[in-house]
């Protein structure tokens, strides 16, 4: 089986300051682990992805995020928020070997103020 | 590229009625798969398809059918609605394991 935690229902952070979203995975087989963004009223944007290779990945609007395989962890961060990076934030799973779904966590709803 | 197209973007249903969701995409991807989201529990996977003729269940699949019969379209059938299926659902699709997954613009159910 494979499952994605989201501790933080919430992020609050002020704009211009670094921000992390956190997320831990577990599944069989490697992980390919995916990022997304829902604006409200909207569908869900990809941000960024790790398939294999460097640990550190870019992704769109300036956001990168860190595999770190011996804490099954895939956090996503920003050097500087901005007001406009408000919005709810789904990591999401899916393994080599296991089943071609996307498994998702629960989200992480951040908070940019003034 | 119209990407993943839903329909309708939403409806009201009364308990017992049935209807049919529709997703299609152009991408000529093989992956599709329907969500539901609900507040604090992010999207829950209901079923899923790795190609035409291919179809398997995900997490919340009870009062729920699907089929697909082309590589396009992956319709979502409610049998008899029930005020636990009042949800946003979502169609997803995507072209191999590796890559991600484009989402539809949502359909918001409501059962009364």
């Amino acid at each position: 089986a494979q499952s994605v935690a989201q501790p933080e229902d919430q992020v609050n952070v002020a704009e211009g300051n670094p921000l992390t979203v956190k997320c831990t995975y577990s599944v069989s087989g490697n992980p390919y682990l995916f990022w997304y963004v829902q604006y409200p009223n909207r569908g869900l944007q990809f941000l960024l992805k790790y398939i294999t290779g460097d640990n550190l990945v870019k992704g769109s609007y300036g956001f990168e995020a860190e595999f770190n395989k011996s804490q099954t962890s895939f956090h996503l961060k920003k050097p500087s928020a901005l007001v406009s990076d408000s919005a709810l934030y789904f990591c999401a799973v899916r393994s080599d070997t296991g089943r071609r779904a996307l498994t998702f966590g629960s989200g992480t709803r951040l908070q940019v103020q003034p | 590229n119209a990407g993943v197209t839903q329909t309708p973007k939403f409806q009201v249903l009364k308990t017992g009625q049935s209807m049919t969701l529709q997703c299609a995409q152009d991408m000529n991807h093989e992956y599709m798969s329907w969500y539901r989201q609900d507040p604090g529990m992010g999207l829950r996977l209901i079923h899923y398809s790795v190609g035409a003729g291919i179809t398997d269940q995900g997490e919340v699949p009870n009062g729920y059918n699907v089929s697909r019969s082309t590589t396009e379209d992956f319709p979502l059938r409610l049998l008899s609605a029930a005020p636990s299926q009042t949800s946003v659902y979502f169609c997803a699709s995507s072209y191999r394991r590796d890559r991600e997954g484009f989402f539809g613009q949502g359909t918001r159910l409501t059962v009364v």
